[in-house]
């Protein structure tokens, strides 16, 4: 069974430019959180897709967001990009059916480099 | 606010047990979880373990959780350099939202 998948691995964007990256979950599953990952904040998590909406949201501006598509792939974008946006952007997937009773894979993560 | 704490660093010798702590602060937190991340690499799910158990064994992993403490720990048994990584706990609270320590950077010495 393939792992939760992400694309592209690398990026490498300059400030104030936008970008998007894809997420595509485990086969069955219908959730999919987004996390980011930097030195000084370490995991932080940004939001969670199930069935196409918006489930939970954590504590980001709203320069990032995203979007689930009806084959459960994500996307996330961000516009206006700054240099503190630079981190390794995780997507992890889970069932979704119970949130309390589920564990979450991750995938292996877009590094997003902004210059 | 959650707090998710861990130490930074361990080091240890190949074939010695590593002990990973981490402590908690959200009482209703249902699963609580322990990840691997290897350098340029995702994380990786090493275990869980349920809120009403104490204790979990998985081959070289064992799990402790002390709810009343909320004190997490992950022993490796015989660790290998291929365990060398960072550690990190994490917990569920508000569905699938997870709190994650710091993470505990692993050393594992030949």
């Amino acid at each position: 069974k393939a792992g939760v998948t992400q694309t592209p691995r690398y990026l490498i964007k300059t400030r104030g430019q936008q970008v998007t990256l894809s997420c595509s979950p485990i086969s069955g599953h219908r959730s999919v959180s987004w996390y980011q990952q930097t030195p000084g904040q370490g995991l932080q998590f940004l939001f969670e897709y199930f069935s196409e909406t918006q489930r939970n949201k954590g504590n980001f501006p709203g320069r990032f967001s995203g979007r689930q598509f009806s084959n459960s792939r994500s996307e996330m974008n961000v516009s206006t990009l700054e240099l503190g946006d630079s981190a390794l952007y995780l997507c992890a997937s889970q069932r979704g059916g119970n949130p309390f009773e589920e564990t979450q894979y991750f995938g292996p993560g877009t590094r997003l480099l902004v210059l | 606010g959650e707090d998710v704490e861990q130490s930074l660093f361990l080091s240890v010798r190949e074939g010695d047990s590593s002990v990973i702590n981490c402590t908690y602060t959200d009482s209703s937190s249902t699963y609580l979880y322990w990840y691997k991340q290897e350098p340029g690499a995702g994380l990786q799910l090493l275990t869980y373990i349920f809120s009403n158990m104490d204790m979990k064994q998985d081959q070289r992993l064992t799990v402790l959780l002390n709810k009343k403490d909320k004190h997490l720990s992950l022993r490796i048994a015989d660790t290998q350099t291929g365990d060398s990584a960072i550690y990190f706990c994490a917990e569920n609270n508000a569905g699938n939202m997870l709190t994650f320590g710091g993470g505990t950077r692993l050393m594992v010495k030949p």
